[in-house]
């Protein structure tokens, strides 16, 4: 059974730092990786998809990483600011493309 | 363009009622699905469609019955609540298919049980 872990569970950081959040998932088999953030009490907002296929996707001061064969993908923030302050969501979608498997999240405090 | 719509945002049910659950995209998406979310537990599929008139069990489907009578909506029914069932509910849907898998999120429905 696929299972998503993402370390840390919560962050705190000072504005301006760069901050990576890691995301692991047990099984290889995977058709693509999703980022999502929640801002509390909203629902979800995709930040990044990353097919099984690619490295690396970029948008603004966010990167996502992925590597398939050790299981693991990386979601790197430049330059944080307060308003980045949310929960990051890892998600994984299995090959048949029918279930997203979630991992827990990061909880991310910046402060100015 | 509303994206994925949830109706209604917030219920209170008490033990043994009934209600239903709607979701609608405009985004003309194969695909939708039912997720539930809650703390310590993250997200979790309770069912999910591929197209109109077809439905499918996720991880966690007791409980519940969904329809997709319609293209682009998903209707998620409680038919005897239980407290268990208190929850934050949120409906998804994907165009499906190959690069097009993104998922995209409606704003939740926060339902308790008492």
């Amino acid at each position: 059974k696929q299972e998503v872990t993402q370390i840390p569970a919560a962050l705190s950081v000072p504005e301006g730092e760069n901050l990576v959040l890691n995301c692991s998932f047990t099984d290889s088999a995977i058709y693509n990786l999703q980022w999502f953030r929640q801002d509390p009490g909203k629902g979800l907002t995709s930040l990044l998809l990353i097919q099984s296929s690619q490295r690396e996707q970029t948008s603004g001061r966010l990167n996502a990483s992925l590597d398939k064969s050790s299981g693991r993908s990386t979601l790197y923030i430049a330059a944080s600011q307060p308003g980045d302050s949310a929960t990051y969501l890892c998600a994984v979608l299995n090959q048949a493309g029918t279930a997203l498997i979630f991992g827990k999240g990061t909880t991310l405090s910046v402060s100015s | 363009n509303a994206g994925v719509t949830q109706t209604p945002k917030f219920r209170v049910l008490k033990t043994g009622q009934s209600m239903t659950l709607l979701c609608a995209q405009d985004m003309n998406h194969e695909y939708m699905y039912w997720y539930r979310q809650d703390p310590g537990m993250g997200l979790r599929l309770i069912h999910y469609s591929v197209g109109e008139g077809t439905t499918a069990k996720g991880e966690v489907p007791d409980g519940y019955n969904v329809s997709r009578l319609k293209k682009q909506n998903f209707l998620l029914g409680l038919e005897s609540a239980a407290p268990s069932q208190t929850s934050v509910y949120f409906c998804a849907s994907s165009y499906g298919g190959g690069y097009s898998y993104e998922q995209y999120f409606g704003p939740g429905t926060r339902l308790t049980v008492t």
